[in-house]
């Protein structure tokens, strides 16, 4: 069972686009982060989120914890071609701080 | 600023070889952690090291080991080696131990 479901798996949308993804989770989270990974390249950290209702904005990106801190959304605005890449969320478990949990990943494509 | 080096980029080994990767966290941070991603998939953990000392263990089969030292680099040791480990292997340091992580760029494995 994953504890962390990513919604869509893949995702396809012309340049201009706006898309969500979602992190969701029937368990507590005590922090999520998302990351961006390129093909053949280490995660990249974009953001953690740590407070119920936060909302953090990075450029055309706004990253939302849920009130409950068991989901969390990436929203990214007027896509571009350079934002293709895996997203990824990932969290410490309130119930165990020592290991990240990991989504399985959106794979999103932005076309020109 | 400073970033986590992997060595070595790209790695040929056949099988039943050995193989050593190397991880240089970014200075200050105390904990290292392995992941091996194969292709498509998300971060697989491997083994994680907080102050020189094992702190977590996940999937790392009973061939592969590591260690923390002094300096707090770390190495994966790899032995007897199948094609199935032909992955992507990622170090991320943190500068604590539910702290996010920074990737290294990690080291292409490739088992024949």
């Amino acid at each position: 069972t994953q504890l962390l479901e990513q919604s869509p798996q893949f995702l396809s949308i012309q340049e201009g686009e706006n898309l969500t993804v979602y992190c969701n989770s029937s368990s507590v989270f005590s922090s999520l982060q998302w990351y961006r990974q390129e093909p053949g390249e280490g995660p990249v950290l974009l953001v953690t989120v740590v407070t119920g209702g936060e909302v953090k904005k990075l450029k055309r990106l706004t990253f939302q914890f849920g009130d409950a801190r068991k989901d969390s959304s990436l929203h990214i605005t007027a896509a571009q071609t350079g934002d293709t890449g895996l997203y990824l969320c990932a969290g410490y478990n309130a119930g165990n701080n020592r290991k990240l949990i990991w989504g399985l990943g959106t794979s999103l494509a932005v076309n020109p | 600023a400073a970033g986590v080096i992997q060595s070595p980029r790209h790695l040929i080994k056949e099988k039943r070889e050995t193989a050593t990767l190397k991880c240089y966290p970014i200075p200050r941070h105390d904990t290292v952690y392995w992941y091996q991603q194969g292709p498509g998939q998300d971060p697989q953990f491997l083994i994680s090291f907080y102050e020189k000392m094992q702190s977590d263990k996940g999937s790392i089969p009973d061939r592969f080991s590591a260690q923390q030292f002094s300096d707090y680099h770390s190495e994966l040791n790899m032995s007897s080696l199948e094609l199935g480990d032909s992955a992507l292997y990622f170090c991320a340091s943190s500068l604590a131990m539910n702290s996010p992580l920074h990737f290294g760029n990690g080291t292409r494995l490739t088992v024949t």
